[in-house]
């Protein structure tokens, strides 16, 4: 079963505009930590930001915030002022339980273009 | 403050080659991780290691793959007797001791740029 819900079809935004990356997961878990991903088009792999199941304030890291909605098992991405360099895919993932099982369970990914 | 590096960024072989796969992880980090990416898919977890032992590789395949991350040096994926299906990006990520507290409790992964494999 999937674990990591992306279903959004590739996006343009305007630039200096926001966008919302929707993501959905699955875990019977109490603990686990929600993260965000950017891999642009030269192929490598950026952490943006992270939530924790516990975290009571929705996770900010510059113009990154996550919208993380517990009851609804959503933690979607949302980009402000959005920047050329913005262009990319965007990956959600998750990592269940505390400590030991470490591995992350990725979404299929969200692609942004901004246009100028 | 050199991140996760991973070499070669791109390497071709031919059906029945070995292939190895190379990542030093971030400065201080001790724990390891590999994952595969197919075209137009996200990561899929392989396997995690810390130094001299593998901790979980429910996600390597049974066959031609095996990992190490030895006490000295990086930690090498190795592929042997690739075949067409082995073609695909190949990350590394690291992360620090969970176990110490403060930041490290998030135990985020810092990727590597990848290593792009095609089997011709």
């Amino acid at each position: 079963a999937q674990k990591i819900t992306q279903t959004q079809p590739g996006m343009f935004v305007q630039e200096k505009e926001a966008v919302t990356l929707d993501c959905t997961y699955d875990t019977s878990d109490q603990s686990y930590g929600l993260f965000w991903y950017k891999q642009p088009s030269s192929g490598e792999m950026i952490f943006l930001i992270y939530q924790g199941s516990y975290d009571e304030q929705n996770a900010t890291e510059g113009r990154y915030s996550l919208n993380f909605q517990k009851a609804r098992k959503s933690a979607n991405l949302v980009i402000s002022a959005s920047q050329l360099g913005d262009s990319a895919m965007y990956f959600c993932a998750m990592r269940e339980g505390l400590h030991g099982n470490n591995r992350l369970a990725f979404g299929k990914g969200n692609q942004v273009v901004v246009i100028p | 403050n050199a991140g996760v590096m991973q070499n070669p960024r791109h390497l071709v072989r031919r059906r029945g080659q070995e292939a190895r796969l190379r990542c030093s992880p971030m400065k201080g980090h001790s724990h390891v991780y590999w994952y595969r990416q197919l075209p137009e898919e996200g990561l899929k977890f392989m396997v995690y290691l810390q130094k001299e032992n593998i901790i979980d590789e429910s996600g390597m395949p049974k066959e031609r793959f095996s990992a190490e991350f030895p006490k000295e040096g990086p930690s090498i994926l190795r592929i042997q007797q690739v075949v067409r299906g082995d073609s695909a990006a190949y990350f590394c990520a690291s992360s620090p001791n969970p176990g110490t507290g403060g930041e490290s409790s998030k135990n985020i992964q810092y990727f590597g740029a990848g290593t792009r494999l095609s089997v011709l």
